[in-house]
């Protein structure tokens, strides 16, 4: 079993839907949790960034951290063709060694 | 520069051949790090340096990987004797100190023929 689980996907949905996307993961002492969002033939670029439990917003995105579930959500509302990428989900203990999803495709349909 | 900048965008060797690919981190960033990311997964971590010296480098497979980043900023991760088992995407990041808020460059797309 992966340390950190994701579902490739992809996931489909029409533009301007509120997204879901989620990891869930094995290691109880993760404590920093992010998500990235990776297009096509790019690097990685960061869009959350959460320590522990609790929720984070910024714009149309939301992270969400369930430490006793071990289930970390991200949400995007209204939703626009331009957020159509892989989102990957990392996460990591206070050695700041990150251990990644496989990440997510996610299309937004115009 | 603004970003990471990976270089070569692309690289297409011999199988058994060597091959360094090169990573110039934001510029004032002490950490750097590579990654390796295959199609459809996510990024694999290979070695992570703080300043010149190489802090962590339990992520490389083999002997037949080394990187280096003499001066504290540009970095070469080195590979010789190519397998076609390497082909992947290298990723380079780097941050402002050791932590996980880091920024990635574009990747160099590694084919091993």
């Amino acid at each position: 079993q992966k340390e950190v689980e994701q579902d490739p996907g992809p996931l489909s949905v029409p533009e301007g839907a509120i997204v879901s996307l989620n990891c869930t993961y094995s290691n109880s002492a993760f404590q920093y949790f992010m998500w990235y969002r990776q297009y096509s033939r790019k690097g990685p670029e960061l869009l959350m960034y959460t320590y522990s439990s609790g929720n984070k917003e910024d714009g149309r995105f939301t992270a969400q951290v369930d430490k006793s579930s071990k289930y970390i959500s991200l949400f995007i509302r209204d939703s626009q063709p331009s957020d159509s990428a892989t989102y990957l989900c990392a996460m990591s203990g206070f050695n700041y060694q990150l251990i990644w999803g496989a990440g997510t495709k996610l299309i937004i349909k115009p | 520069g603004a970003g990471v900048s990976q270089t070569p965008s692309n690289k297409v060797t011999e199988k058994g051949k060597y091959v360094e690919l090169r990573c110039d981190p934001i510029s004032g960033h002490t950490a750097l790090y590579w990654y390796r990311q295959s199609l459809g997964q996510g990024p694999e971590f290979l070695i992570y340096f703080q300043g010149t010296g190489a802090a962590d480098d339990s992520g490389l497979p083999n002997d037949r990987f080394f990187a280096v980043r003499p001066e504290g900023s540009v970095s070469t991760l080195k590979i010789q004797r190519t397998e076609r088992g390497d082909s992947a995407v290298y990723l380079c990041a780097s941050s402002l100190v050791h932590d996980t808020e880091a920024f990635f460059g574009q990747g160099t797309r590694l084919t091993v023929v």
